[in-house]
């Protein structure tokens, strides 16, 4: 049963300091998406990736987020410095796109951060 | 402003009885639409997705959606509600993105359906 990971699923840190999240996508899929969801805003697309290249991150916050694929099997969000109000659940997805096919997208469980 | 509305935030049935759950949306062109469940402390899950043709999609768990083009909507359905149902509920339209070949998915702000025994 191939499920999208992520590590940490809690993180609780104080304001200043960098936080690293941690995605591994199905295996095969060749599409990452990361989102933040929060109580006031609800599910925001932060950033995805296609094939490993950034196409879309302008719903992030570019001045301390950060996002990442070192390689197929991982990719990284990272908030440096953060803040209080970064705190949310932060999710990462998953898919296959050829051309002409629809994501369909597969969620992790989510890293819940909390930012004293 | 491309958007995407689920104007309940709650949705309270019996067991046993039909639900819907709304979604009305604001876009240009012909839309992807999907729909998502969360459970607690879970991630979403796929549902179901409308592209083109039948007007009517039938997704897993026993949902199905109706796209309805004139009134911008694609309302989630199931003929008789399980108390298991009882979940978090996105609506979410894909739209084309700023750059050519790439997309942008926008949420609802998520129904709660609450399924009574």
């Amino acid at each position: 049963d191939a499920r999208v990971t992520q590590t940490p699923r809690h993180k609780v840190t104080e304001m200043g300091q960098e936080v690293t999240m941690r995605c591994q996508p199905i295996l095969g899929h060749n599409t990452v998406f990361w989102y933040r969801q929060t109580m006031m805003q609800g599910l925001e697309l932060l950033a995805y990736f296609r094939n490993r290249a950034p196409l879309d991150d302008s719903g992030m916050p570019k001045d301390r987020f950060s996002a990442e694929m070192p390689d197929a099997t991982l990719a990284t969000l990272k908030i440096q410095p953060s803040e209080p109000r970064d705190s949310a659940v932060y999710f990462c997805a998953s898919g296959f796109r050829l051309a002409g096919n629809t994501d369909t997208q597969y969620f992790g469980p989510g890293t819940r951060l909390t930012v004293l | 402003a491309q958007s995407v509305a689920q104007p309940e935030d709650q949705v309270n049935v019996a067991e046993g009885n039909p639900l819907t759950v709304k979604c009305t949306y604001s876009v240009s062109g012909n839309p992807y639409l999907f729909w998502y469940v969360q459970y607690p402390n879970r991630g979403l899950q796929f549902l179901l997705k409308y592209i083109t043709g039948d007007n009517l999609v039938k997704g897993s768990y026993g949902f199905e959606a109706e796209f309805n083009k004139s009134q911008t909507s694609f309302h989630l359905k199931k003929p008789s509600a399980l108390v298991s149902d009882s979940a978090l509920y996105f609506c979410a339209v894909r739209l084309q993105g700023s750059t050519s070949g790439t997309y942008k998915y926008i949420f609802g702000t998520g129904t709660r359906l609450k399924v009574l025994a």
